[in-house]
């Protein structure tokens, strides 16, 4: 049974690029989250999805946007990337139902150069 | 507003030596708590987790925690530390719909 994935494991873009990060949840769960996390520091939540819909958001600007597919897989979109975007974004995955245990993926690391 | 505090930024212990690593929450429900752990490069991976019950939870590798509600605490503990526990240790308390709000983290480092 697979974890949770996430591509790619590396980027490297510049300012004012877009960026579009990948996750595939754990087996079973219908529920994706992401996270930024930056250097030193704990993650953040950025918004979480469930039946294609965002269903909560954290502090993040509208240049984070997100999208889930009917196979719960799921897409983070930055625009106009700043050089404070870059960090390990992380995604975890659940049952809509029991939100409280999550599974995270080993994440991906982007660099604005 | 909820939040969670790791005063310690860094601690090293001696290989064998206990390990009480801090931490100190604000929810004004009933948290769940969480205890995660990150190897450089690596996501995280769940130690233990509290939702109700017994104030002393068991995790994996040989890692406790004790929920306080008086002191809005959830400390984690380990007996006899490891050289292979050097890592970034985080504490969360869970939010409303999954939402996990973290610590800054604690990175522990392992002397042989």
């Amino acid at each position: 049974d697979a974890g949770v994935t996430q591509s790619p494991t590396h980027l490297i873009k510049t300012r004012g690029q877009q960026v579009t990060l990948r996750c595939s949840p754990k087996s079973g769960h219908d529920t994706v989250s992401w996270y930024q996390q930056a250097l030193g520091q704990g993650p953040q939540f950025i918004f979480q999805y469930y039946e294609e819909e965002e269903r909560q958001r954290g502090n993040f600007p509208d240049r984070f946007s997100g999208h889930q597919y009917p196979n719960y897989s799921s897409e983070l979109n930055v625009n106009a990337l700043l050089l404070g975007d870059s960090a390990l974004y992380l995604c975890a995955s659940s049952l809509q139902g029991r939100l409280e245990t999550q599974y995270f993926g080993p994440g991906t690391r982007l660099l604005v150069l | 507003a909820q939040s969670v505090t790791q005063p310690d930024i860094h601690i090293t212990v001696s290989e064998g030596a206990s390990l009480e690593l801090r931490c100190n929450y604000s929810y004004g429900a009933t948290p769940y708590l969480f205890w995660y752990v990150q190897s450089p490069g690596q996501g995280l991976q769940l130690l233990l987790k509290y939702f109700s019950g017994d104030t002393l939870v068991q995790g994996i590798k040989g890692f406790e925690a004790e929920f306080k509600r008086s002191q809005s605490s959830f400390n984690l503990r380990k007996p006899s530390v490891h050289w292979s526990d050097a890592a970034e240790y985080f504490c969360a308390v869970g939010a409303l719909r999954g939402k996990l709000i973290f610590g800054q983290g604690t990175e522990l480092s392992v002397k042989p």
